[in-house]
């Protein structure tokens, strides 16, 4: 299966720990969005990064929050002392190209205790 | 608020009948996505119709644009237990990459 791959499923955390989001992109695919989705509600944009490159981070907080998407390995999604808001599922999406179709993973879900 | 937001919010229907649903958007666009997502399930990508397009079929689905009403269709015909999922629509007002999604409609198909 070479559609996007997103570790773990679900994720618990207790408040003031740091969660670790990972994305494998699909192959071939240098480009990386990230998206939060809250119960009931649609995404909601965060970040976009390409190669070694944060191109777009509006709608990512600024604080605690952190994208990177390095030359080798998966795009990380970093959430540092959690709060119970952060609870959401996290989407990563890649594409061939900026106008191309976004294929997005199964998600993370995480949940703060 | 929102860019795109789909209506209705929830569709009930029967086994092979059609479920219509739509949506409206604020902006310009350059293209407009349709997702389906299971539940519990990431989204899958179903179309994209361009700015400069007005209708696109892909199997069982049939897409409508309207850029002056700033609205879009998406159709199911004939629809199965399997079509039952939340639908987004999706558009890229923003730059081309940074797609602002709507809260979806739930179809729910009874055998």
């Amino acid at each position: 299966n070479a559609g996007v791959m997103q570790n773990p499923r679900h994720l618990v955390r207790r408040r003031g720990q740091e969660a670790r989001l990972r994305c494998s992109p699909m192959k071939g695919h240098s480009h990386v969005y990230w998206y939060r989705q809250l119960p009931e509600e649609g995404l909601k944009f965060m970040v976009y990064l390409q190669k070694e490159n944060i191109i777009d981070e509006s709608g990512m907080p600024k604080e605690r929050f952190s994208a990177e998407f390095p030359k080798e390995g998966p795009s990380i999604l970093r959430i540092q002392q959690v709060v119970r808001g952060d609870s959401a599922a996290y989407f990563c999406a890649s594409s061939l190209g900026r106008d191309q179709p976004q294929h997005f993973g199964d998600g993370t879900r995480l949940s703060i205790l | 608020s929102q860019q795109g937001e789909e209506d209705p919010q929830a569709l009930s229907i029967q086994e092979g009948e059609n479920a219509t649903m739509n949506c409206s958007y604020k902006t310009s666009i350059n293209n407009l996505q349709w997702y389906r997502q299971n539940s519990g399930r990431g989204l899958v990508h179903l179309i994209l119709i361009r700015s400069n397009e007005r209708e696109k079929h892909s199997g069982r689905l049939r897409v409508t644009l309207d850029t002056s009403k700033k609205s879009s269709s998406l159709l199911i015909t004939a629809s199965r237990a399997a079509d039952t999922a939340s639908y987004f629509c999706a558009t890229d007002a923003f730059g081309g990459y940074k797609l602002s999604f709507g809260a979806g409609t739930t179809v729910t198909v009874r055998a």
